[in-house]
């Protein structure tokens, strides 16, 4: 039972442009989000995250946006760079069970010179 | 300095066969995993250790065995290794339940690629 998703499995964008990623997720008792990016044959590296009391969390150049009335998140990367090329996981947590993140399955972003 | 750090990187090992991959974490955390991702790319915890204690541990076949010897170490031993074990396994760190922790709650290792054969 996926309780995070990730429908995009892929997304192609010019660098300068921006990126949005978008996640869904089913479990209303998430109070925590989070992004991470992998590169290949590394593991994944955090990004940026939120709390779900917020609706939003800046940190340079990306913006995680939170809608807890859509169950919504999306990720946003402006501009987009060539070294953003990776794949991002949106992942959830339910504090009380700390650690225990749920993933969904990742986006490849590909940002095209 | 690198810090999560497992080995191999890399396992070929066929069917049968018994096989360990060692974890150790150089960040001062508490709290260690072992995550897999599966063919379908979905990263799934395994187990969970908090100061050498078992915390989480989900629906997992009892071949897999972790082991924790102390808080900056966590290996997986894997029995009886079948096809559908192939996969890429993770171990990752963090600051159990601490404010700090809230900003970046796991630090992830290079990953482990099992194939079985």
């Amino acid at each position: 039972d996926q309780q995070v998703k990730q429908n995009s499995p892929s997304l192609s964008v010019q660098e300068g442009r921006i990126s949005i990623l978008n996640c869904d997720y089913t479990n209303s008792m998430f109070d925590y989000f989070l992004w991470y990016k992998k590169y290949p044959a590394e593991g994944p590296t955090f990004l940026i995250s939120i709390s779900s009391i917020k609706d939003k969390n800046e940190d340079g150049r990306f913006t995680v946006f939170l809608n807890k009335s859509a169950k919504h998140l999306s990720l946003h990367i402006v501009p987009s760079q060539p070294g953003d090329s990776a794949v991002y996981f949106c992942a959830a947590i339910y504090r009380p069970g700390w650690g225990k993140l749920q993933f969904g399955a990742g986006t490849q972003v590909v940002v095209t010179p | 300095d690198t810090a999560v750090s497992q080995t191999p990187k890399y396992l070929v090992t066929q069917m049968g066969n018994d096989k360990s991959i060692k974890c150790e974490q150089n960040l001062g955390h508490d709290t260690m995993y072992w995550y897999k991702q599966d063919s379908k790319k979905f990263l799934k915890i395994m187990f969970s250790y908090n100061n050498k204690e078992l915390i989480i541990n989900e629906t997992v076949p009892n071949r897999f065995s972790p082991k924790s010897p102390d808080k900056a170490h966590l290996n997986l031993h894997i029995n009886s290794l079948e096809l559908g074990d192939s996969a890429v396994y993770f171990c990752a760190s963090s600051l159990e339940g601490t404010v700090s922790s809230y900003n970046s709650p796991l630090h992830f290792g290079n990953g482990t690629r099992l194939t079985v054969t």
